[in-house]
């Protein structure tokens, strides 16, 4: 168990539709990471967070976007949802900030997209 | 930005052989490279990293070298056993974030 939770494990949705996952880092730690996913791909760095502040952004969509509240926990927000959109999205967390990109990444068990 | 190129895509191998997966990197800036597994149904877990101001790091059946001047570092696992079966990935730190190579399905043949 690497301390960092994700929900919902699962979710199905349609074309057009918009659905939040959360994250909720482990105990401590600032920096929040959020990865993509999709079937047979590596991982993609969408966006990462540190201490409520945008720190860093990645191949994020601009349909997509992130915040991270005062509690450190964070969510993703996917809008007008496309067939592409299916995929794996991960949270990480880490306690260094991301200009400090060495430090043991801790990912959640990931929120499964299937959208139809 | 970083880019990490990962090599097998897939790696079948017997219980009991040895494994190698490598990845070469772009950013002669990098220091540290870590190794993570990821088995399935779960997210990725480091498993072993190195730095830069070492050539070879080693912990139990795993280990990892790097080779700075090639650009190059990999993943060796000796004696492999079924319960080593999953996808690995290699990764290096980008400018924003860690950038993660396309990762290789290591499959242990009982």
């Amino acid at each position: 168990d690497s301390g960092v939770t994700q929900t919902p494990k699962h979710l199905i949705t349609a074309t057009g539709q918009r659905v939040t996952l959360r994250c909720s880092p482990r105990s401590g730690d600032l920096s929040v990471y959020w990865y993509q996913q999709s079937l047979d791909q590596g991982l993609q760095f969408l966006i990462q967070y540190y201490n409520g502040e945008e720190r860093a952004k990645g191949n994020i969509l601009e349909r997509f976007s992130a915040q991270q509240f005062p509690d450190l926990h964070s969510e993703l927000n996917l809008s007008s949802l496309e067939l592409g959109d299916s995929a794996l999205y991960f949270c990480a967390s880490s306690v260094v900030a991301g200009g400090q990109n060495t430090g043991e990444l801790f990912f959640g068990e990931g929120s499964r997209l299937t959208v139809l | 930005g970083e880019n990490v190129e990962q090599h097998p895509s897939t790696l079948s191998v017997q219980e009991g052989d040895s494994a190698v997966i490598k990845c070469t990197y772009s950013d002669s800036a990098s220091n540290y490279f870590p190794w993570y597994k990821q088995e399935l149904g779960k997210g990725p877990q480091l498993i072993i990293d190195i730095r830069s101001n070492v050539g070879e790091k080693k912990d139990q059946r795993i280990a990892v070298t790097l080779n700075k001047t090639a650009k190059h570092f990999s993943l060796h696992i000796t004696e492999t056993q079924p319960e080593d079966s999953a996808v690995y990935f290699c990764a290096a730190p980008g400018r924003r974030a860690l950038t993660f190579g396309s990762g290789t399905r290591l499959q242990v043949q009982p």
